[in-house]
């Protein structure tokens, strides 16, 4: 079936380590996005990329890192530098020109001890 | 810069009952507007989203939205609330000519009671 795979679920991060979150999509969308989710704030984009190659930041993209390396894949690694990272992390991808709708993966929970 | 309002945190119904959640949004040019619905730990879903035309948006599971340039809305609204549509609904943004980036508001809980 087609979608979006992230992985892994959960992860336990210790301080100073760098982690990467997996986001592949069999779907052939153009554009994939990551958001941070935190309670009460809704979704706040970390980046997005609209072709292979590029990405752009997102709203708070300080202390991550991403790349577009191929159409299905767009990891996201967050760095020692994120001051904040416990967070669910969604990842979706859209198609259709600009006026297409995104789908979701079905997340991962990042928490640092 | 786009942004999105959802004025309310939660929002309490009794199943069949009418339902509507608010969304007010903000773009330098046209808009595409849309709805999701998540349930916990999960991904969200698509609802619906009006692109142009009709003002007038039908959507999944009953859900429908009116969208209202002049007050720059996008509420959502369902005519008879089921227990079962309990969840955290989201309305989202993106500028016609900007892109493909995609702001989110913080999200309404809605309660349907038995």
């Amino acid at each position: 079936d087609g979608g979006i795979t992230q992985s892994p679920k959960y992860l336990f991060r210790k301080e100073g380590q760098n982690v990467t979150l997996s986001c592949e999509q069999n779907l052939n969308h153009d554009a994939m996005y990551w958001y941070r989710q935190d309670p009460g704030q809704g979704l706040r984009l970390i980046y997005y990329s609209q072709i292979v190659n590029d990405f752009q930041k997102g709203d708070i993209a300080e202390g991550y890192s991403v790349s577009r390396e191929k159409k299905e894949s767009f990891p996201l690694t967050v760095t020692s530098a994120q001051k904040n990272p416990t967070a669910f992390y969604l990842c979706a991808s859209s198609n259709k020109g600009s006026a297409g709708e995104l789908f979701f993966g079905e997340g991962s929970r990042l928490t640092v001890l | 810069a786009q942004s999105v309002a959802q004025p309310e945190d939660q929002v309490n119904v009794a199943e069949g009952n009418p339902l509507t959640v608010k969304c007010t949004y903000s773009v330098s040019g046209n808009p595409y507007l849309f709805w999701y619905v998540q349930y916990p730990n999960r991904g969200l879903q698509f609802l619906l989203k009006y692109i142009t035309g009709d003002n007038l948006v039908k959507g999944s599971y009953g859900f429908e939205a009116e969208f209202n340039k002049s007050q720059t809305s996008f509420h959502l609204k369902k005519p008879s609330a089921l227990v079962s549509d309990s969840a955290l609904y989201f309305c989202a943004v993106r500028d016609a000519t900007g892109g493909f980036k995609t702001i989110f508001g913080a999200g309404t809980r809605l309660f349907v009671k038995a």
